[in-house]
């Protein structure tokens, strides 16, 4: 099993601020097929980066995803109100696919 | 417009049994592999099975194998977890999921609204 590990926990931040969150994979993550997802109180959630760095439609061009190997990274970089959530990594390269612990950004 | 629905879920006792049941919609159902997720109370995401696009292939978390039997019906655009032997610890929302892509190795695109289970005596 590819575990995936987040960090901070918790992040605290004002709007209009740049958000990075990182997210470390105890094996390589093959064809770096790493995605982010972002989650709101009581809704689904929603696929915001795929393949590391491709954004999924509708996306605004304020997320941005990198990394490859066992290193990636998810940038926000001008807090909105609505950006305040809680953040997941998975990976979808082996057949059990794995989600880290999730990084909540908060409203400082 | 793309939609999942989940149904099915509930209070059931440790040991019972339920059949989630997830009615898609909005895209060609038979052309995506199709994912079951769930998410514990206050809990990160946990991915629990896959069944590729035609059904034949089945992939399981090994915290479910054994237990859970994913299918899918692709002449009715339905997706089905059936759960046995359920533990409190699988008090969970449920969520279905669409593949991205066609086949599996792809992230989820779409996500049904979710089904509570809650497994107590």
């Amino acid at each position: 099993e590819n575990v995936l590990t987040q960090s901070p926990g918790t992040l605290s931040l004002s709007p209009g601020e740049r958000a990075t969150l990182s997210c470390r994979a105890s094996q390589s993550v093959r064809n770096n097929h790493l995605a982010w997802y972002q989650q709101t109180p009581g809704q689904a959630p929603r696929l915001l980066i795929y393949g590391a760095s491709s954004r999924a439609t509708g996306i605004p061009d304020r997320f941005s995803g990198s990394g490859s190997g066992t290193d990636f990274t998810l940038t926000i970089s001008r807090l909105e109100p609505e950006d305040f959530a809680v953040y997941y990594c998975q990976q979808y390269g082996s057949s059990e696919y794995t989600f880290g612990q999730g990084t909540k950004l908060d409203i400082k | 417009e793309v939609q999942l629905l989940e149904s099915g879920g509930g209070l059931v006792q440790p040991g019972g049994s339920l059949r989630l049941s997830c009615a898609a919609s909005g895209f060609t159902f038979i052309s995506y592999a199709m994912t079951w997720v769930r998410q514990a109370p206050g809990k990160g995401l946990e991915w629990l099975s896959d069944v590729s696009a035609s059904g034949t292939d089945t992939y399981y978390a090994v915290s479910v194998k054994g237990r859970f039997t994913i299918s899918r019906d692709n002449s009715k655009n339905t997706l089905s977890l059936q759960v046995n032997s359920l533990r409190v610890e699988d008090t969970a929302v449920y969520y279905c999921a669409r593949h991205f892509y066609g086949s599996g190795f792809s992230p989820f695109d779409y996500w049904g609204q979710g089904i509570l289970v809650t497994v107590s005596s």
